[in-house]
């Protein structure tokens, strides 16, 4: 099975970067995206085929996919950022999407 | 703007069968151009896809829960419903429905319900 490796925690300062990875065999080859889930929220869809993003997501959220290693950066950080993030590919080997562990972004 | 709605028992007793409806709103499941998904969250975890359904009826599940899991589709109440058979304490999570754009290279979940939280005890 397709497996998708996310750091457990990632910490950044108000008005910093934060940038979240996502690691997978080929990953470059797939399209990643990404969901903002906060605490006793439903997930929410923030970048979609690599680095698209859904209406309503600010600018501030954008993705990048290459090699081993897909990446979500949230630049000018908020402390309405904090969330765990999720990354998600599709094994179409299988049908079957797949979900990264989830990374708890703090913000300092 | 689509929205859905999770239903069903918050409690289910062991062995038994879980059930839970999505109820979509703002747009026609019959229509086509996407699939329908039920997504699950144990406490404290991850996210963990269980399957999805086109308006047709085609079903696709995960395969570590194929032999307990039933998605169906009525078209005529615009909902799709999950059952989940011989549950046990390992099933307690928090149950997500979602909708899946359906193109050709990939799937994600677009929009989402806000969760169920269904308990498995005695």
């Amino acid at each position: 099975s397709y497996v998708l490796t996310q750091p457990p925690s990632v910490s950044v300062a108000p008005g910093q970067t934060a940038r979240i990875t996502c690691g997978g065999n080929n990953i470059g080859s797939k399209s990643v995206h990404w969901y903002q889930q906060k605490p006793g929220q439903a997930p929410v869809l923030v970048v979609y085929d690599d680095s698209d993003r859904p209406s309503g997501i600010p600018e501030r959220f954008s993705g990048s996919n290459s090699g081993n290693t897909a990446t979500l950066t949230i630049s000018r950080v908020e402390a309405g950022d904090e969330a765990d993030y999720y990354c998600q590919v599709w094994d179409s080997s299988s049908d079957h999407p797949r979900f990264g562990g989830g990374t708890k972004l703090t913000v300092l | 703007q689509v929205q859905l709605q999770e239903s069903g028992p918050g409690l289910v007793k062991p062995s038994q069968t879980l059930s839970l409806t999505c109820t979509v709103s703002g747009g026609s499941i019959s229509s086509g151009g996407y699939y329908w998904s039920w997504i699950r969250q144990h406490p404290g975890k991850g996210l963990e896809w269980i399957g999805y359904i086109y308006y047709s009826g085609s079903t696709y599940y995960n395969p570590s829960l194929k032999s307990r899991v039933t998605i169906s589709v009525d078209t005529s109440k615009n909902q799709f419903s999950l059952k989940l058979s011989s549950v046990t304490a390992a099933d307690t999570a928090v149950y997500y429905c979602a909708r899946v754009p359906t193109t050709v290279t990939t799937r994600y979940f677009d929009y989402w319900g806000q969760g169920t939280l269904v308990t498995v005890s005695s």
